[in-house]
């Protein structure tokens, strides 16, 4: 089957750094995304991953290595509205996009 | 940037009526349409998937004659919840990718509840 693992909630503090981890077991790869989702609203793209590496973007980085099935997503100098659910999706074989659970960040003063 | 539109962003109606959500693509050409259903603090659950002149495809589980949906044109998908419950009260949203990349640009979404 195909499957998605990342953290169910993470707790951060105002200015620091924070790391949220994605793992996936899928039938194919054809990219991973991450997306942020504020509460009571539809997700927003922050990037997309397909070769192995780094990729930054302002305060959001997102790595991928395709050989581990492993992703994560970097935010540094951290906000209150940087407060969401960020959601790991990966591309298969059939171009269907596979969801993670999402990880809920809670950012404290 | 790609925008999509959705409408109404949110609907109140009575159980047994039945209520049509509408997704635009107003700068591009959608190749497919997807349709998610998202209950409170849970993941997006993927409903169906639509390519413009053809039937949609459907998730397991999910009634595609209670769900209706309709993929006209090229910018255009419509979710119809037919014979709506209580149960079907949730936030709906819709996405969109075109022909050159796979990202999915989504609505706003639409919350319905239904009394």
């Amino acid at each position: 089957g195909q499957n998605i693992d990342q953290p169910t909630e993470m707790t951060a503090t105002e200015g620091a750094i924070v790391q949220i981890n994605c793992t996936y077991q899928t039938s194919g790869f054809n990219g991973l995304f991450w997306y942020q989702q504020h509460a009571g609203e539809a997700p927003t793209f922050l990037s997309y991953n397909v070769l192995d590496g780094l990729e930054e973007k302002g305060r959001f980085s997102s790595f991928l290595s395709r050989s581990k099935g492993y992703s994560y997503l970097l935010l540094k100098e951290l906000q209150m509205k940087d407060s969401a659910s960020y959601l790991c999706a990966v591309l298969d074989s059939n171009y269907q996009l596979i969801w993670g659970a999402g990880t809920k960040l809670i950012i404290k003063p | 940037g790609a925008v999509v539109s959705q409408h109404p962003s949110w609907v109140i109606c009575k159980s047994g009526t039945s209520v049509k959500i509408e997704c635009r693509s107003l700068d591009f050409q959608a190749t497919t349409m997807f349709w998610y259903r998202q209950f409170p603090k849970q993941s997006l659950m993927l409903m169906a998937t639509s390519n413009e002149g053809s039937k949609a495809t459907y998730e397991q589980g999910v009634e595609k004659d209670k769900f209706l949906i309709n993929h006209a044109s090229l910018t255009l998908s419509t979710l119809t919840v037919t014979s709506a419950h209580p149960e079907d009260s949730s936030f709906y949203i819709c996405s969109a990718t075109d022909r050159d990349f796979y990202e999915q640009y989504f609505g706003p979404g639409t919350r319905l509840t239904v009394t």
